[in-house]
């Protein structure tokens, strides 16, 4: 099984529609959970952090959930700009430097 | 503004011919990090220093070498790249004990 699990996708997504995903990791110690973004042929930039009581930021919301050990994105009222790969990333050990990364989920948002 | 600074952002180099890819941070980071991304996949870290402490990844293979020769600056040696080392170079920094991980903009390396 994997470290960091995620539905590859692709999302295709009509623009103004709400679009979730979820991610899965395997290691119950994990102590800090990011998204980040990638657009094509562009770096990884953080997105959010993902709190165990949940945030949100503007249309963005992400949750974790420690005891099923998943980790979701909710993006609402997408916008043609949202189109990017997703990547899920967990780091396993407070002030551990190393993060595993997911394959990412592509979303396409259609116009 | 850059925080992450990469150098090249494409570099071609011809098969087996040693290549040295740059990267700086102004964010006086502890810990700078070499991942290797290809198409579709996701990022795979290759080593990181925290401070002067290397930590090499098991399965990078010996073609690959960093040196860090102080806080702002790390350095990707490929001695001999293949046609399979064709890939973006990420750099990335971050402050054990906080925050998350920066990248920079990447170079893309092509091997002929």
């Amino acid at each position: 099984r994997k470290e960091v699990e995620q539905d590859p996708g692709p999302f295709n997504v009509p623009e103004g529609a709400t679009v979730a995903f979820n991610c899965t990791y395997s290691n119950s110690a994990s102590q800090s959970f990011f998204w980040y973004r990638q657009d094509c042929r562009k770096e990884p930039k953080l997105l959010m952090s993902v709190y165990s009581s949940g945030n949100e930021d503007g249309r963005f919301t992400a949750q974790l959930n420690r005891a099923s050990q998943y980790i979701s994105l909710l993006i609402r009222d997408s916008k043609l700009s949202d189109s990017a790969t997703y990547l899920c990333v967990v780091n396993s050990n407070f002030g551990n430097e190393k993060l595993t990364f997911g394959t990412g989920t592509r979303l396409t948002i259609i116009p | 503004d850059a925080m992450v600074i990469q150098n090249p952002r494409y570099q071609v180099t011809q098969f087996g011919k040693p290549v040295t890819l740059s990267c700086s941070q102004t964010l006086n980071h502890n810990v700078m990090y070499w991942y290797q991304q290809k198409s579709s996949q996701a990022p795979k870290l290759l080593f990181h220093y925290y401070d002067k402490d290397f930590n090499n990844e098991a399965d990078t293979p010996d073609n690959f070498q960093s040196r860090r020769p102080n806080t702002s600056f790390c350095f990707l040696d490929i001695r001999s790249p293949g046609l399979g080392d064709a890939a973006m170079y990420l750099c990335a920094t971050f402050q054990r004990g906080a925050g998350a991980q920066y990248f920079g903009p990447g170079t893309r390396l092509l091997v002929l």
